[in-house]
């Protein structure tokens, strides 16, 4: 079966460091691009970036970039959304998700159960 | 910057009516489209790819359309687990959404 199984959830306080992660299984994990996508509570889905994880070619949305770090360790078929010093502004629930074809425009079609990170002092 | 607007925002229908939401770029996309269903507290589910190419093992009562900067996404019959919200997608955008609800 093919699946992403995401981190638990995260209760942090403004300023700490965080990285969780998308484990997949069941597929070639070098060969799907792997994105991120956040949905703050109540609010819409927003497009983060994208992995490959065969040679960890990355792409940001211009308003994510800077803000978080998106890699993957193909040794252990693992992509990682990570910041360096979260704002309470981040809290929200994160979803890794699989392209389905090769090109970046492809549609998702395997998701993670996501990760919800909560930032409070 | 490729912008992608979404409506209505928001409906209500009968069941078995048939529901059309629309998606617009701002720019040519060509095909690059694709719709999300999403219910509350679950992650989102793939149903169209490419503007209008159903996902495997997903209901025939949807279906999508368009190419270039129009693009609709049609549930033929609404049903009570259809009640979700709905999303298109072109490369690195989501659409704000449509919640759809049973009038």
């Amino acid at each position: 079966e093919v699946q992403l199984v995401q981190s638990g959830a995260e209760v942090k306080k403004p300023g700490e460091p965080l990285k969780i992660s998308c484990k997949g299984s069941g597929y070639s994990f070098t060969n799907f691009w792997i994105g991120w996508v956040r949905q703050m509570p109540g609010k819409g889905l927003e497009w983060m970036g994208i992995i490959y994880p065969g040679d960890s070619d990355t792409s940001y949305s211009p308003s994510f970039q800077g803000q978080v770090t998106i890699s993957a360790d193909k040794s252990i078929t693992t992509a990682y959304l990570q910041w360096s010093s979260l704002k309470a502004s981040d809290s929200a629930m994160y979803y890794c998700a699989r392209l389905k074809g090769p090109t970046t425009g492809s549609g998702m079609d395997v998701w993670g159960q996501g990760t919800t990170v909560t930032v409070s002092s | 910057d490729i912008q992608m607007t979404q409506s209505p925002s928001s409906l209500s229908a009968s069941v078995g009516d048939r529901v059309t939401i629309t998606c617009q770029a701002s720019q040519d996309i060509s095909n690059r489209l694709n719709w999300y269903q999403q219910k509350p507290g679950k992650a989102p589910k793939l149903l169209i790819y490419d503007a209008s190419n159903l996902e495997t093992r997903v209901t025939s009562r949807f279906s999508g359309s368009g190419s270039g900067t129009d693009f609709t996404f049609t549930i033929n019959s609404l049903q009570p687990e259809d009640i979700a919200t709905y999303y298109c997608q072109k490369y690195d955008s989501f659409g704000p959404g449509t919640k759809v609800e049973i009038k």
